[in-house]
């Protein structure tokens, strides 16, 4: 079936980096983002991917295999600030193509 | 200045009762979606429009309606209230055509029903 994957904690240290990572299953692909919650806030977008690799855009990048059906959201140089909820998101392009299927997920704790 | 404005920011409504969820977007965009969000599950799609034509219900209960006036409103009516309708709901906008799936979501609506 259709599915987003994500762990739904991850620690790591002021400084230093953390991965955050996701598993999908679906249908079709066209495209994967990555969005930043913060408790009580809207999400916000940070990155679009759809070709296999890693993009760099500094602070966080992006990686995705396609074939794994596996992205990660590196995030790189830890402030405390980082600390908040990261969601994968993956559109489907085998349904409508106005849907965009959302993991749970992964609150990082950034320790200082 | 916020580009996409929900109101109210919070609502408390009695059960059984009705309630309309208003969502504008001063974006430009063309595309307008409603998920919900419950405590400890994920950002749950509901609706999506494009050029105010409904493109996608993944919603099971007909309680659920989305309401277009204009290009960029959609709004949500609620009716006969229950309390696990009780979550926030986040309203987004995407233009459709670009290859970035990027949406601007709204600060949300925070409904309880009691």
């Amino acid at each position: 079936g259709q599915g987003v994957e994500q762990p739904d904690n991850l620690m790591s240290v002021e400084g230093t980096f953390a991965r955050v990572n996701c598993t999908y299953s679906t249908s079709g692909f066209n495209g994967l983002s990555w969005y930043q919650q913060r408790e009580g806030h809207a999400p916000v977008f940070l990155s679009y991917v759809v070709l296999d690799g890693l993009k760099d855009s500094g602070h966080f990048s992006t990686f995705l295999s396609r074939s794994n059906g596996y992205s990660y959201l590196l995030l790189t140089e830890l402030q405390i600030k980082d600390s908040a909820s990261y969601l994968c998101a993956v559109r489907d392009r085998d349904t409508n193509a106005y849907k965009v299927i959302f993991g749970k997920g992964t609150h990082l704790h950034v320790l200082p | 200045d916020p580009k996409i404005i929900q109101k109210p920011k919070y609502l408390v409504a009695v059960t059984g009762s009705e309630k309309i969820l208003i969502c504008e977007q001063y974006l430009g965009h063309n595309a307008m979606y409603w998920y919900r969000q419950s405590a400890k599950k994920p950002l749950e799609f509901m609706f999506s429009y494009s050029y105010q034509k409904l493109m996608d219900n993944q919603t099971a209960s007909s309680r659920f309606q989305p309401q277009s006036s204009k290009k960029n409103h959609l709004d949500l009516q609620i009716t006969a209230l229950k309390p696990d309708d009780s979550a926030t709901y986040f309203c987004a906008s995407s233009q459709p055509g670009q290859g970035n799936s990027d949406y601007t979501f709204g600060s949300g609506t925070r409904l309880l029903v009691i």
